[in-house]
């Protein structure tokens, strides 16, 4: 089936630093989403994108829509402890349907 | 965007029971609530979408007569774990669509079944 790869896999950077993640696809999507989630809770939509070369700022977030519309990117600048936690791209084309992609789980150290 | 509520958080049942898990909309009316499952360390996988007066559509490889869905208000959605089994034992997530904008879904807290 569909699948969206992300990388990394996991971050371990030092309070402070930028992240840099992005998803892949080998496919043509209309959407692109990106959510955050915590142990134990569900996930929380942080961006969301429509437009291919879309950029799209939420506080210290930015990401970005594929010019190609299969791919995007997330940056969080001046990381702090609380960004800690995995976060995932989400996709769609046409329908309501969104496909997760396998996540970058990310840690912060003070 | 929107207010989800999922009930219970937490379950443990035993080999054979039946669990149900309530999705709500709490400030708006949804039409359409998705139901996921997550295992450990791994990402959401669509078990099915649940219409609101409507029988539910299920993803490929997902038993509707195991995972049954009732969407019978616009704001309440529940899926019923029947015949529970250990591999049952998931994470599972429900969502809403905002109804603005179909591909921004909102998720519940979720719900931990861990089936003994």
């Amino acid at each position: 089936g569909q699948q969206l790869n992300q990388s990394p896999q996991s971050m371990f950077i030092q309070e402070g630093e930028d992240v840099s993640m992005n998803c892949t696809s080998s496919s043509i999507f209309n959407t692109w989403l990106w959510y955050k989630q915590e142990p134990g809770e569900g996930p929380v939509l942080l961006i969301a994108l429509y437009k291919a070369g879309e950029l799209t700022s939420n506080g210290r977030l930015t990401a970005q829509f594929g010019i190609t519309r299969k791919d995007s990117f997330l940056n969080i600048s001046a990381s702090i402890p609380s960004d800690v936690g995995i976060y995932f791209c989400a996709s769609s084309r046409n329908t309501d349907k969104l496909i997760f992609g396998t996540g970058t789980r990310l840690q912060v150290f003070p | 965007g929107a207010v989800v509520s999922q009930h219970p958080s937490w379950v443990i049942c035993k080999s054979g029971t039946s669990v149900k898990i309530e999705c709500r909309s709490l400030d708006f009316q949804a039409t359409t609530m998705f139901w996921y499952r997550q295992f450990p360390k791994q990402s959401l996988m669509l078990m099915a979408t649940s219409n609101e007066g409507s029988k539910a559509t299920y993803e490929q490889g997902v038993e509707k007569d195991k995972f049954l869905i009732n969407h019978a208000s616009l704001t309440l959605s529940t899926l019923t774990v029947t015949s529970a089994h250990p591999e049952d034992s998931s994470f599972y997530i429900c969502s809403v669509s905002s109804g603005r904008l179909l591909n921004e879904q909102f998720f519940g807290p979720g719900t931990r079944l861990t089936v003994l």
